[in-house]
């Protein structure tokens, strides 16, 4: 079974901070990475898809970073709101897997 | 635009009940796939359908069954639902598998008492 491992768990930020959290995922065979956010009570929603070693994707004051030689996507907040709170997922899969496997997700609080 | 609808939206049930999930998205989505979400454990996958026709087990199929209806259409169902099967249940679709983004239900809060 892959392991998808996000870091840190939870945070809590004031308004206005910048912030960024970790997915960390099997280098061999990569595939796709995902990164969702998902709001109490909502459904989880797609930020970004990346395939391609050194992909870097955008949306707004959210931004990702993929390295899959060395395994690990960077999720940065800009600037976080209080609407940014939410638990970030990320989830992954390898070349010849239909599936996806989710990390636990990071917790994000911002304080206004 | 309805997207991805479940039914139903919450469900209690005894031990030993069975009950169907249902899941249908409007969106032309060759795929679609049943989570469940449990408290620290993030979202795992049941059963998932590439295509119309075809379904795999996910990390967790141990007690459910699944059937891909139409392309349209995909459920889940606990034969026997136990404790260890209460969670929240989420279905999903994507137009491919791996490299499509999902869209997911609302979710479908089961207790099994």
């Amino acid at each position: 079974i892959l392991n998808v491992e996000q870091s840190p768990q939870s945070l809590h930020v004031q308004e206005g901070d910048s912030t960024n959290f970790t997915c960390s995922f099997p280098s061999s065979n990569f595939y796709a990475l995902h990164w969702y956010r998902w709001e109490t009570a909502k459904s989880p929603e797609a930020l970004f898809v990346m395939t391609l070693n050194g992909d870097e994707k955008k949306k707004g004051r959210i931004s990702a970073t993929l390295n899959t030689k060395e395994g690990y996507s960077y999720l940065y907040i800009k600037g976080s709101q209080p609407e940014d709170s939410a638990t970030y997922l990320c989830a992954f899969s390898q070349g010849g897997s239909e599936k996806l496997v989710f990390g636990k997700g990071t917790k994000l609080t911002v304080n206004p | 635009n309805a997207g991805v609808t479940q039914t139903p939206k919450f469900q209690v049930l005894k031990t030993g009940q069975s009950m169907t999930l249902q899941c249908a998205q409007d969106m032309n989505h060759n795929s679609m796939y049943w989570y469940r979400q449990d408290p620290g454990m993030g979202l795992r996958l049941i059963y998932y359908s590439a295509s119309e026709g075809t379904t795999d087990k996910g990390e967790v199929p141990n007690g459910y069954n699944v059937s891909r209806l139409n392309k349209r259409e995909f459920s889940l169902r606990l034969e026997s639902a136990a404790p260890s099967q209460t969670s929240v249940y989420f279905c999903a679709s994507s137009s491919t598998v791996g490299m499509a983004i999902q869209y997911f239900g609302a979710g479908t809060r089961l207790s099994v008492l």
